[in-house]
């Protein structure tokens, strides 16, 4: 199993700023996908990146694959209580089946 | 529509009943998961079928019995359980194995009393 880092563990910001949440690896994968997961219900896919480099924008999200296709990141900006939610970066490798999960970053925006 | 229904969304047992999940998907994908999340831990793969042959059994104690009778259900059965095995229950599918997106259902939250 190919461990995937995410920080910082927990974000708490205003209604109107910006965060960023990070998610980073020894291990290089051949895609990442981010999720978001709200109370309550299962994780649902935002984002998936595949090309070193890669940056995917989705309204005030920008999502950014590093050019060594092991670490990830994901902006948002002007923040709003709606982004709240735990937020989880998963990668995949050509040689394996399964998905990794990151353990996620659970962010708060208050109004 | 989320694509993938759980029932039941909550359930309370004790450590001797024997009580089952049901995952049902509806987006015509080959390949099914169960996960279990626990608070602060990463998400934690059980089982995993593909064309309803089992693929993975990743040391999942025997207290846990998946079933997937065709590609569009999945099963958990459970019985004896030990109240750390208290957590929400995910399923998953996807069009196949490997690096495909996963479509995740709303959980099942199990609390073993």
């Amino acid at each position: 199993t190919q461990l995937l880092e995410q920080s910082p563990q927990f974000l708490s910001i205003q209604e109107g700023e910006n965060l960023t949440v990070y998610c980073n690896s020894s291990s290089v994968f051949s895609s990442l996908q981010w999720y978001r997961q709200e109370p309550g219900e299962g994780p649902v896919l935002l984002v998936t990146v595949v090309t070193g480099g890669e940056v995917k924008k989705l309204k005030r999200l920008t999502f950014q694959f590093g050019d060594a296709r092991k670490d990830s990141s994901l902006h948002i900006t002007a923040a709003q209580p709606g982004d709240t939610g735990l937020y989880l970066c998963a990668g995949a490798s050509a040689n394996d089946y399964k998905l990794s999960f990151g353990a996620g970053t659970t962010v708060t925006v208050r109004a | 529509e989320t694509g993938v229904t759980q029932t039941p969304r909550h359930l309370v047992m004790g450590m001797t009943n024997k009580k089952s999940l049901k995952c049902e998907q509806h987006l015509g994908h080959n390949a099914m998961y169960w996960y279990k999340q626990s608070a602060k831990k990463p998400l934690e793969l059980m089982f995993v079928y593909s064309l309803e042959e089992r693929v993975e059994n990743n040391s999942v104690p025997s207290r846990f019995s998946p079933e997937c009778p065709n590609s569009s259900h999945l099963f958990l059965h459970l019985h004896t359980l030990q109240p750390e095995d208290s957590a929400l229950y995910l399923c998953a599918s996807s069009r196949g194995t490997g690096g495909y997106e996963q479509y995740f259902g709303p959980g099942t939250r199990l609390t073993v009393t």
